[in-house]
């Protein structure tokens, strides 16, 4: 069985600050992939960045970084100058495939962020 | 990108009535549509997923009964809460892909309906 762990429930951050929320995952297949989303209060769930298990360099989306350290099974995201509006609910997710042959996503738990001004 | 709608956006129903959640793929043909549950604060936990035109497939645990799937065309998928009962509120978020079940990188989610049962 897979799992997605997110150790920080909430972290508060000064704007124009860089910040790190952390992801931890488990699985014993050789091919997966991980993902961030955003979920603002609305609710919707916005696509941030995707990082396959075998992409040599760590991906980045703009402000957005994905630091992979695939020997220590994390994928961390990496937003520099946080601004206001990046105050949201942070998802870390991982693709797997289910015994019926289709892929779904395992979410972690989430990280409240929230940029002081 | 895609756009994936929903309606209603919420909906407040009493108690052993029947509500139906749309999720339509406004833009691209999804042949693969994902049905998530969302409790308040928590995260997302996956219902079940359903091939176009093929019966959907049910996370354990998940009531099919209750919770029916149908996904009859490539752009619309309807989930319908039956006999619904107060433990049944929640957010409720539909996504579609537009590769068979294959790309999860091109999944696309719905802006969620939030169910209330008084």
């Amino acid at each position: 069985a897979q799992k997605i762990t997110q150790t920080q429930p909430g972290m508060f951050v000064q704007e124009k600050e860089a910040v790190t929320l952390d992801c931890t995952y488990d699985t014993s297949d050789p091919s997966y992939g991980l993902f961030w989303y955003k979920q603002p209060s609305s609710g919707e769930m916005i696509f941030l960045i995707y990082q396959g298990s075998y992409d040599q360099q760590n991906a980045t989306e703009g402000r957005y970084s994905l630091n992979f350290q695939k020997a220590r099974k994390s994928a961390n995201l990496v937003i520099s100058a946080s601004q206001l509006g990046d105050s949201a609910m942070y998802f870390c997710a991982m693709r797997e495939v289910t015994n019926f042959g289709n892929e779904k996503l395992t979410f972690g738990t989430g990280t409240r962020l929230t940029i002081i001004p | 990108g895609a756009v994936v709608s929903q309606h209603p956006s919420w909906v407040i129903c009493k108690s052993g009535t029947s509500v139906k959640i749309e999720c339509r793929s406004l833009d691209f043909q999804a042949t693969t549509m994902f049905w998530y549950r969302q409790f308040p604060k928590q995260s997302l936990m996956l219902m079940a997923t359903s091939n176009e035109g093929s019966k959907a497939t049910y996370e354990q645990g998940v009531e099919k009964d209750k919770f029916l799937i149908n996904h009859a065309s490539l752009t619309l998928s309807t989930l319908t809460v039956t006999s619904a009962h107060p433990e049944d509120s929640s957010f409720y978020i539909c996504s579609a892909a537009s590769v068979p079940s294959r790309s999860l990188y091109e999944q696309y989610f719905g802006p969620g309906t939030r169910l209330t049962v008084t």
